[in-house]
């Protein structure tokens, strides 16, 4: 069955960066874009972008352009996000995701819950 | 960016019809899509493409809309549906997501 595992919580000072991963399993990695969503605490979700690991064509949310960089390594089946120049507004929970055989976010990963702080 | 506005919050008793609606800032076709979330978990899809169900969704849910206007039906509502419900469009770039409606059974 499709999983994404992300990895875990994380603490970062403000102006540091933050790099995430996302290990898929039971799919072919290379066959769907793997997308990236934030959730700040109590609010709405918002997504940053969408990367195709065969290649590595991207999608950004022009908000996110300049702060999210998205990679992949098809060799382990991972997709990466790095978030640099982190404030307390970057505090979230940042999931990846996946659509299935039609539109809508099938699979997401169970989250990654990154918080700013000195 | 394609604004999707949702109620806050709705209250019903276990058995009653409940819709959640999403009204959309400008056209996105059918291509709008519905998530349950409950607390500490990540988001579920329920309804994909408007009125869709996905797998191993019970059918006490449904689907309804186009273009501007959509709605989230859940009948018989059950005391296990307390969770926010996301509405989410993916015609228009970048997608975006509504603000959640949070239901609350009483």
């Amino acid at each position: 069955q499709v999983k994404l595992l992300q990895s875990g919580a994380a603490v970062v000072k403000p102006g540091a960066s933050v790099k995430m991963s996302c290990k898929a399993s039971g799919y072919t990695f290379t066959d769907y874009w793997v997308s990236w969503v934030m959730q700040s605490h109590g609010k709405s979700l918002e997504w940053i972008g969408e990367i195709y690991p065969d290649g590595g064509a991207t999608n950004f949310n022009e908000k996110f352009k300049g702060k999210a960089t998205m990679t992949v390594d098809k060799s382990t089946s991972t997709a990466y996000m790095e978030f640099s120049r982190m404030t307390s507004e970057d505090s979230a929970i940042y999931y990846c995701a996946r659509r299935g055989y039609y539109p809508g976010f099938a699979y997401w990963g169970q989250g990654t819950l990154v918080t700013v702080s000195s | 960016d394609t604004v999707l506005t949702q109620s806050p919050v709705l209250a019903v008793s276990p058995g009653e019809r409940v819709s959640i609606s999403c009204r959309a800032s400008e056209g996105v076709s059918s291509y709008l899509h519905w998530y349950q979330q409950k607390p500490r978990q990540q988001p579920k899809l329920l309804i994909y493409e408007a009125s869709n169900l996905a797998a191993g969704v019970p059918a006490r849910f449904s689907g309804s809309g186009s273009g501007t206007d959509f709605t989230l039906t859940i009948d018989p509502v059950e005391a296990d549906d307390t969770a926010t419900y996301f509405c989410q469009q993916s015609w228009n770039e970048p997608r975006t997501f509504g603000s959640g409606t949070k239901l609350e059974i009483k």
